[in-house]
């Protein structure tokens, strides 16, 4: 069964743009979730996507935001992007089987730099 | 919340010596533990889980690690390291019933030396 895929790898924009990133997760699985990680604040948790619905959310401004489609791929957006946005972006999907305490599977991330 | 501590931002081990990562978690609740590795310009690997059905969790790549209620600690061990076990390991905590919503510890940078 393929890992979970993110598109793209590697990304520069310049200060002001907006920036999307794609999530496929494991095949079957339902959630997927997105974490931030920098060196200065490590990995944090941004949002999670279930049923394309968001069901949990982190502590990030409102210029960060994602959808989940019908197929479970993830997108996650940051507009008006800062310096301070550079990071590694995770992406994680897990079963999420009712009742059932899941493990989550890591993408290899995309790697953004904000110039 | 919960939280977990992760102490020692860098373990340096001689190969085939003991490796002892540590990690403290706080919860008020049964927590949802994990230790995941990564390694450079990769994402996050599960290494093992608790959940609450073996106080001894046995992992990949010969790691292992004891959930201690009493000292609220899960510290990742490996009898004898490896050259290839240098990487960053990090502690989580899972803060939904799902195992979602993870809370990361520092992370501890382990190098092993020849």
């Amino acid at each position: 069964k393929a890992g979970v895929t993110q598109t793209p790898r590697y990304l520069i924009k310049t200060r002001g743009q907006q920036v999307t990133l794609s999530c496929s997760p494991i095949s079957g699985h339902r959630s997927v979730s997105w974490y931030q990680q920098t060196p200065g604040q490590g990995l944090q948790f941004l949002f999670e996507y279930f049923s394309e619905t968001q069901r949990n959310k982190g502590n990030f401004p409102g210029r960060f935001s994602g959808r989940q489609f019908s197929n479970s791929r993830s997108e996650m957006n940051v507009s008006t992007l800062e310096l301070g946005d550079s990071a590694l972006y995770l992406c994680a999907s897990s079963a999420d089987i009712a009742g059932g305490r899941e493990t989550q599977y890591f993408g290899p991330g995309t790697r953004l730099l904000v110039l | 919340a919960q939280s977990v501590t992760q102490l020692g931002s860098h373990v340096s081990v001689s190969e085939g010596a003991l490796v002892l990562l540590r990690c403290n978690y706080s919860s008020s609740v049964p927590p949802y533990l994990f230790w995941y590795v990564q390694y450079p310009n990769q994402g996050l690997q599960l290494l093992l889980k608790y959940t609450s059905a073996a106080t001894l969790v046995k992992g990949i790549n010969g790691f292992e690690a004891e959930f201690k209620k009493s000292e609220t600690s899960f510290h990742l061990t490996k009898p004898s390291a490896h050259m290839s076990d240098a990487a960053e390991y990090f502690c989580a905590v899972s803060q939904e019933t799902s195992g979602s919503r993870l809370t990361f510890g520092e992370g501890t940078q382990l190098t092993v030396n020849p």
